[in-house]
């Protein structure tokens, strides 16, 4: 069984200050991690993912997770914020003993000016 | 390359009424799912397609639902009769023989019940 918490539902930043979106999992195996963006009224996209190659994952937008076995996290980070981040950001978990992916709720960035 | 393709992008019906919804994978990608995203809740997996044949169906939530995917191509979502419950968001997504690549995914279709 696997499962995905999402710590914050909404998370609340200013332009140009860092970003921290918390993921934690759960996997009975080896897990594959991504990150997924959705903007208002557009697809999942996704932003990273991690297959146990390098622990430290950088993906599109200046964005970048860390895979961290002992703490079973991922967290996504950004250095600097920008407006056009502002959207709903998804942590999923792929158990390597199948092709479903778990989701987690979701946390809503938003990015004041 | 053209990505996964959903439509319609909204569909409102009444209670009891039958929907079709379509999925357009990237081409040549032999895995197909569909999720769905009810309001308020997480996104959930339905089921997956490996070419034509339904590898894993185990989300689907009634027989009300019945997922195709004929020639291995696009795949249809019929939901008959509908009730206000299936209203939410209902995702695709594809990817190649070795997921480890990624999934793809659509823009969804929003399904209202009313």
């Amino acid at each position: 069984a696997q499962s995905v918490t999402q710590l914050d539902s909404h998370v609340s930043v200013s332009e140009g200050t860092p970003v921290l979106l918390r993921c934690n999992y759960s996997s009975s195996y080896s897990p594959s991690l991504f990150w997924y963006v959705q903007h208002p009224n557009k697809g999942l996209q996704l932003l990273l993912k991690y297959t146990s190659a390098a622990t430290l994952v950088k993906g599109i937008n200046g964005f970048e997770a860390e895979f961290k076995k002992s703490e079973t996290s991922f967290h996504l980070t950004k250095p600097s914020a920008h407006m056009s981040d502002a959207a709903e950001y998804f942590c999923v978990v792929r158990s390597n003993a199948g092709n479903m992916l778990t989701f987690g709720g979701g946390t809503r960035l938003m990015v004041k000016p | 390359e053209a990505g996964v393709t959903q439509f319609p992008s909204h569909s409102v019906i009444e209670k009891g009424q039958t929907v079709t919804l379509r999925c357009d994978p990237i081409s040549g990608h032999d895995n197909l799912y569909w999720y769905r995203r009810v309001m308020g809740k997480e996104i959930k997996f339905l089921l997956h397609f490996v070419k034509e044949s339904k590898q894993d169906e185990s989300g689907m939530p009634n027989n009300r639902f019945l997922a195709e995917r004929t020639g291995g191509t696009y795949s249809t979502l019929k939901v008959q009769p509908a009730e206000l419950e299936d209203s939410g968001v209902y995702f695709c997504a594809s990817s190649q023989v070795n997921s480890n690549y990624g999934y793809t995914f659509g823009s969804g279709t929003r399904l209202t019940v009313v």
